[in-house]
């Protein structure tokens, strides 16, 4: 069965320090991994998309590994900001001709002053 | 672009009554999909659509759900008849082939 596990659940870090999230998947035929952010109350918005071929790509401070042998991504934040307060939900695409995206069940990152 | 359009943002009905839900996907894009989202079960797919053809439906609950695609503009999700536990916050996103899929706003729907 295709799956997108996520960790840590949640998350809470102080303003400045910084942080990696998890995701493994079991999505095959893979196509790319997609990272987002989810405001509260908003749809989600696309971070980096990755392609079986990259291992790493960057958004100012975010920074997205992929691992395609073990099948891991982690998504670092540098510096973090009080507005990095979201959920980030890691998103696999498989292959199989539909783009169709299997959704993890996020992480919710709270950042303090 | 206005990006992608749903439409209301917010929706209260009674359990029983029949609810719409619409979408606009990004115009050129090729694929619709919508979704569900709820604190316990985060987002589930419920359907989506390729070129106005919908090609996974299993993720639709029950019959009570159902799904068009008229055309490349304009898509509805239909509830009826709609029950509490249908309450959540329904988006609707749009992509084109492989690239980056963009999200609407998303309609809270909220059944008593």
């Amino acid at each position: 069965k295709n799956q997108v596990e996520q960790s840590p659940q949640s998350l809470i870090i102080l303003e400045g320090k910084n942080c990696t999230l998890q995701c493994n998947y079991t999505v095959s035929p893979f196509s790319n991994l997609r990272w987002y952010k989810q405001d509260t109350g908003r749809g989600p918005v696309s971070l980096t998309i990755m392609t079986f071929s990259e291992n790493t790509k960057s958004n100012g401070r975010y920074t997205a590994t992929l691992d395609a042998d073990t099948k891991q991504s982690s998504l670092h934040i540098t510096a973090s900001q009080l507005s990095d307060s979201a959920s980030y939900i890691c998103v696999v695409s498989d292959s199989g001709g539909y783009n169709k995206l299997i959704f993890g069940a996020g992480t919710r990152l709270a950042v303090h002053p | 672009d206005a990006g992608v359009i749903q439409s209301p943002r917010h929706e209260v009905t009674e359990m029983g009554q029949e609810v719409t839900l619409r979408c606009k996907p990004i115009s050129g894009h090729n694929s619709l999909f919508w979704y569900r989202q709820t604190m316990m079960r985060g987002l589930e797919l419920l359907i989506y659509f390729n070129n106005n053809v919908p090609i996974d439906d299993s993720g639709m609950p029950e019959d009570r759900f159902s799904a068009k695609m008229p055309n490349a503009s304009f898509s509805t999700l239909k509830i009826q008849p709609s029950e509490p536990r249908d309450s959540a916050v329904y988006f609707c996103a749009s992509i084109l082939g492989q690239n980056e899929a963009f999200f609407g706003q998303g309609t809270r729907l909220t059944v008593v």
